[in-house]
């Protein structure tokens, strides 16, 4: 499985878009890539999934170049709501396999 | 529709002791799999069950068991505790014939180690 790269922190404003950059230069071709979200003493969520080009749902988009080396996920207009870890994955398209988590990106959303 | 249900929600242990966590799968799915997640960590993978079967497992020592019911449900079980298990134990369910949908995950047991 690719490993993946993203920052450890960041810190925006109420009302910013952000983008959360992650790299994963070793990604197979049939890896898909999907982002989760996690609060405290929660489990995590799903945002999005992608495996090529652009993709977008009712909270975020996923941008992913042609060389699928890199990802990065936008999160419009954030909210107080929204400070969380997020999680960049790659996983086999074909298969229902583990999960493999870094130690994430940690957003805090400032007042 | 009853997403991952997962108990008991907190724990309390002593070294050596036994525990056993309790998780149930979102209505519809068969594939169960069991994450670590230390304070300040990613969740590690331990181990998926498929078909009542361990299907695949990660680098966690035979103290670590499980099982998987028919009705799809499954327990994670931890022999002879250390102070280092104490962590959020996630239960994730997907369906196998669907391997490229997102695997859904409950909120977790969390187990102290006193």
């Amino acid at each position: 499985l690719a490993k993946t790269t993203q920052p450890i922190s960041m810190d925006s404003y109420e009302g910013q878009e952000v983008n959360i950059t992650c790299s994963h230069n070793n990604i197979a071709t049939n890896d898909y890539i999907t982002w989760y979200q996690q609060f405290p003493s929660q489990g995590p969520r799903f945002i999005i999934q992608g495996y090529k080009t652009k993709v977008t749902n009712e909270v975020a988009s996923l941008f992913i170049p042609a060389d699928r080396k890199s990802s990065t996920l936008s999160l419009p207009r954030v909210s107080l709501s929204d400070t969380a870890v997020y999680y960049c994955l790659v996983g086999d398209y074909y298969n229902t396999d583990k999960l493999i988590f870094g130690t994430g990106t940690r957003l805090q959303v400032f007042p | 529709d009853a997403g991952v249900t997962q108990s008991p929600t907190h724990l309390i242990k002593t070294r050596g002791q036994q525990v056993t966590l309790r998780c149930s799968p979102k209505s519809g799915h068969d594939t169960v799999s069991w994450y670590q997640q230390a304070l300040g960590q990613g969740p590690q993978f331990i181990f998926q069950y498929y078909e009542e079967e361990e299907r695949q497992r990660g680098n966690f020592p035979d103290r670590f068991s499980g099982h998987q019911f028919p009705n799809y449900s499954s327990e994670l079980n931890v022999n002879a505790l250390l102070l280092g298990d104490s962590a959020l134990y996630l239960c994730a369910s997907s369906l196998a014939k669907r391997p490229n949908q997102p695997q859904h995950f409950g909120d977790g047991t969390r187990l102290s180690i006193l």
